[in-house]
């Protein structure tokens, strides 16, 4: 079974950077056919999709939030992360990693149990 | 940030049918396929159906997709009162080059 938990702090000082890993279990990162892929939700907003990775390092973001996001895999840990740069009290929210499968885009099979992360001093 | 359009909130009776509508474009939904997630807050959104009408292993034959033009629905027959969270349709993007999500639709079983 594919399992997906994100990892990372819970609470990032705005202008700073946020951080998160995505591990992958019964699946790996490295297989072709397959996105990697960073999902957010604000309290009482819907989903947003933030972006995604491929195993070859392809990439594609959102272009809202394209100038601040940069999305890594590391095949040897079986991981794949998100760093959102000078971030703000906007982007307080759960977020979720997801794999999506290729070339269907916006199909995302599996998804992690969501981090909550939130922006303050 | 476009958002493709759902009603904030539907309701039914046990055992009705309830229908949740997602309206899109051309650059979306008139191009590509439809895919609707089911969320109960705290927890990982549940695909439910994928292409527009087919439902993955394990989704009961309650839970329908349709799609025409730049719209598409979801329609729950036999509602039960688990059926209650979040709905939320999804499509790629060709001129975001990006996936879009609807803004969500709060079911509540009455």
């Amino acid at each position: 079974q594919v399992q997906l938990q994100e990892s990372g702090p819970g609470l990032v000082k705005p202008s700073q950077t946020l951080s998160l890993t995505c591990t992958v279990s019964g699946a790996s990162v490295s297989k072709t056919g397959y996105y990697w892929t960073w999902i957010r939700q604000a309290a009482g907003k819907g989903l947003e999709w933030i972006g995604r990775i491929y195993t070859n390092g392809a990439n594609d973001y959102n272009p809202s939030l394209k100038s601040r996001v940069t999305m890594s895999v590391d095949r040897s840990t079986n991981q794949f992360s998100l760093n959102l740069r000078s971030v703000t009290a906007a982007d307080t929210a759960v977020y979720y990693c997801a794999r999506e499968l290729w070339p269907s885009s916006a199909r995302l099979d599996f998804w992690g149990q969501g981090a909550r992360v939130t922006v303050s001093s | 940030q476009s958002l493709l359009t759902q009603p904030p909130s539907a309701s039914g009776t046990p055992g009705q049918r309830v229908t949740i509508s997602c309206s899109g474009s051309s650059s979306n939904i008139g191009s590509n396929y439809v895919y609707w997630y089911q969320h109960l807050p705290g927890t990982a959104p549940k695909p439910l159906i994928y292409m527009n009408n087919q439902r993955p292993s394990g989704v009961p034959d309650r839970f329908s997709g349709s799609k025409s033009g730049t719209s598409a629905s979801l329609a729950i027959s036999g509602l039960r009162s688990d059926d209650e969270a979040d709905y939320y349709c999804a499509a790629w993007d060709d001129s975001l080059k990006g996936v879009l999500f609807g803004g969500g639709t709060k079911l509540t079983v009455l």
